[in-house]
């Protein structure tokens, strides 16, 4: 069956960087996008872009560029978020989530990043 | 248009039918995939395509639309169904993704 697992919750200092990973199982990774969403404390789910897994070409939307990067591992089914300079608003779940040709499908269990010094 | 909206809550008295829409320009061209978030759970996906459900979702979820508005119905709401629900779809381009801002969903 199709699963998306993230990695574990994240505490960081302002400032710092993390790097939030998503592995995908049960299908063939390179055939459907990974898109990566946040949604902060009490709010609800917003698209901070995608990541074509064939040709490994990011598209972010508006409010997630320069600090985000979304980057790939193909030889280990894994899509990596990456989040530089992090700010005390960063703090969120952020969520991977698969594209098929219908629309989003699988969804990851989602990963806390906490940013407090 | 870059923006899919719903009502921020609505309400459903038990066993009753409760619809839960969404709104946005995209959804001329596109159909709406529609996700349920239960508190502490990420969102699983309950309806796409015209009306499709995935394996494991209950019938008594549909899907439908007309222009620009793309709807959730629930036919006999039950004690589980309460949680948050948000469409989402492509924008006017096909380019980018958006999400409604969601339905919070109570089952009195």
């Amino acid at each position: 069956q199709v699963q998306l697992v993230q990695s574990g919750s994240e505490l960081k200092k302002p400032g710092a960087s993390v790097k939030v990973s998503c592995k995908g199982s049960g299908y063939d990774f390179t055939g459907n996008t990974i898109i990566w969403v946040r949604q902060a404390p009490g709010q609800g789910l917003e698209w901070m872009g995608w990541i074509n897994t064939n040709t490994g070409n990011p598209t972010y939307a508006q409010g997630f560029t320069g600090r985000f990067v979304f980057s790939l591992d193909t030889s280990v089914s894994t899509a990596y978020l990456q989040i530089s300079s992090l700010k005390a608003d960063d703090t969120a779940l952020y969520y991977c989530a698969r594209e098929a040709a219908m629309g989003v499908d699988y969804w990851g269990q989602g990963t806390l990043v906490t940013v407090s010094s | 248009s870059s923006e899919l909206t719903q009502d921020p809550a609505v309400s459903v008295a038990l066993g009753q039918t409760v619809r839960i829409t969404c709104q946005g320009d995209s959804l001329r061209s596109y159909y709406a995939t529609w996700h349920q978030q239960k508190p502490g759970q990420a969102p699983v996906l309950v309806i796409f395509g015209k009306n499709n459900r995935p394996s494991g979702i209950p019938a008594r979820f549909s899907g439908s639309s007309s222009g620009n508005t793309a709807s959730l119905t629930i036919t006999g709401a039950q004690a589980e169904d309460e949680a948050d629900y948000y469409c989402n779809s492509r924008d006017s381009s096909g380019n980018h993704l958006l999400f409604g801002g969601g339905t919070k969903l109570t089952v009195l």
